[in-house]
């Protein structure tokens, strides 16, 4: 089955500027989103086609593909971006969400 | 206000059935691609099926044969019958919308899906 690995934990100070990776075979020919988990609450749609941002959703976020890795870029980090982030990619018509990783603001 | 609301969660024993479901405002969900992805204690997201044009569905490999997604056209409801239900199957599950853009190439068009409303969730526990 297909698998998209990030890194369990990822920690920024406040003001600086968080990076989180998504990894998978042959994912560069697919396409990627990113979902922001907090805790107690749904998840929200942050990126999408694997780099456009939904109304709603600060400049600060943004995030790119190169090969087979997709990142996700947070600028200027604030207190209120802890949380899990997602990333999914969908392989022909299912889908698959990589394990999280939690976004600690020190 | 766009949004979905599931419903249908409880306590159920191993080897039971349990139906949920999924009622949406703002949009029809008749007339939208819809899915399910559920969340263990303490754990990340998990896909679990989706449907798309002419209610073709599709599930992960670990609900195929237990889990059945369907939708209700007459009262615009999506549905998920589980069957078979393991402890494993413990989780808050979650209704989401399934949007898409398009890109049209010179054969085809592709499509670019994304899930942009997701209900609060309903808790289902497996356990004697």
């Amino acid at each position: 089955s297909y698998e998209l690995p990030q890194p369990p934990s990822v920690s920024v100070s406040p003001g600086q500027t968080a990076s989180i990776t998504c990894s998978g075979d042959k994912l560069g020919n697919k396409y990627t989103c990113w979902y922001q988990q907090k805790p107690g609450q749904s998840p929200v749609l942050v990126i999408y086609h694997d780099t456009k941002r939904p109304s709603g959703i600060p400049e600060r976020f943004s995030a790119s593909i190169s090969g087979n890795t997709a990142t996700l870029t947070i600028r200027e980090t604030q207190a209120m971006d802890e949380a899990d982030y997602y990333c999914q990619a969908w392989d022909s018509s299912t889908v698959v969400f990589g394990g999280g990783t939690k976004l600690t603001v020190l | 206000e766009v949004q979905v609301v599931e419903s249908g969660g409880g306590l159920v024993q191993p080897g039971g059935s349990l139906r949920l479901s999924c009622a949406a405002s703002g949009f029809t969900v008749s007339t939208n691609y819809m899915s399910w992805v559920r969340q263990a204690p303490g754990k990340g997201l998990e896909w679990v099926s989706v449907v798309y044009d002419g209610d073709n569905t599709y599930y992960a490999d670990f609900v195929k044969g237990r889990f059945t997604l369907s939708r209700d056209h007459s009262k615009d409801m999506l549905y998920l019958q589980m069957n078979s239900l393991r402890a494993e199957d413990t989780a808050v599950y979650y209704c989401a919308r399934v949007g898409y853009t398009t890109l049209a190439g010179y054969y085809s068009t592709s499509y670019y899906y994304y899930m942009d409303v997701w209900g609060k969730g309903t808790t289902v526990t497996v356990s004697s």
